[in-house]
């Protein structure tokens, strides 16, 4: 069971906004930045969020972040079905000393 | 732009020493506050950090793989490498190399590669 807990699955309709929640502790997401992680079907992870909120460049803006307390959520706007994707949350734990990530949110494009 | 691509053996006996190397290309090791990362997947699992090694020579490990962990950098062929021993069959993984900005944060991925541990 991973330390950042999220939701196994999740799913929209195209257009629709979805939200993915990571939630974690006060020794993870509440004392360090948190990262979020797309991984398409067979492809290497690709970096979505960076620093809890900041998109990389070449980030389309329908993909949002936000972090209070011990919790963080990504919320994608104007679902596509490219969005068909694993998401990952990650962070630094102080008390571990590791970078861990969440179980990963298997996201259903219907 | 940054590339890496990950090098190595798809396939490791039990016991032995698990080796790959990422070239970085389009870009210089030693330029920069990055960080040089190795992460792994388990089939069908997900991502399981393993270290980051900065050119200055610091360096982060996943403690429960340190006792078999060794990384390093090497900025005058610019490439960054991993080695993993007394592998069994739970190492095996698509193993990927990234840069990070900072500790936490993988802009730059490269494809992965799979390493089968089989006796």
């Amino acid at each position: 069971q991973s330390v950042l807990t999220q939701p196994p699955s999740a799913s929209g309709t195209p257009g629709q906004r979805v939200t993915i929640s990571c939630s974690g502790s006060s020794s993870n997401i509440g004392s360090n930045t948190i990262n979020w992680y797309q991984q398409l079907p067979g492809t290497a992870p690709k970096l979505l969020i960076y620093t809890n909120t900041q998109r990389p460049s070449g980030v389309s803006d329908r993909f949002s972040a936000s972090k209070s307390g011990t919790s963080a959520s990504l919320a994608i706007s104007g679902l596509q079905s490219e969005d068909e994707a694993d998401y990952y949350c990650a962070a630094w734990d102080d008390s571990l000393t590791l970078v861990i990530f969440g179980g990963g949110t298997k996201l259903t494009v219907l | 732009q940054v590339q890496l691509q990950e090098s190595g053996p798809g396939l490791v006996k039990t016991s032995k020493t698990l080796s790959l190397t990422c070239s970085v290309s389009g870009g210089s090791i030693n330029s920069g506050g990055y960080y040089w990362s190795w992460l792994r997947q388990l089939p069908g699992k997900g991502l399981e950090w393993i270290a980051n090694i900065h050119y200055s020579g610091t360096s982060y490990q996943n403690p429960s793989l340190r006792s078999r962990l060794t990384t390093s950098i090497d900025t005058s062929n610019n490439h960054f490498s991993l080695r993993l021993n007394s592998v069994t069959a739970a190492d095996t993984a698509v193993y990927y190399c990234a840069r990070g900005l900072g500790v936490t944060a993988f802009d730059v991925w490269g494809q992965g590669t799979t390493v089968t541990v089989s006796s």
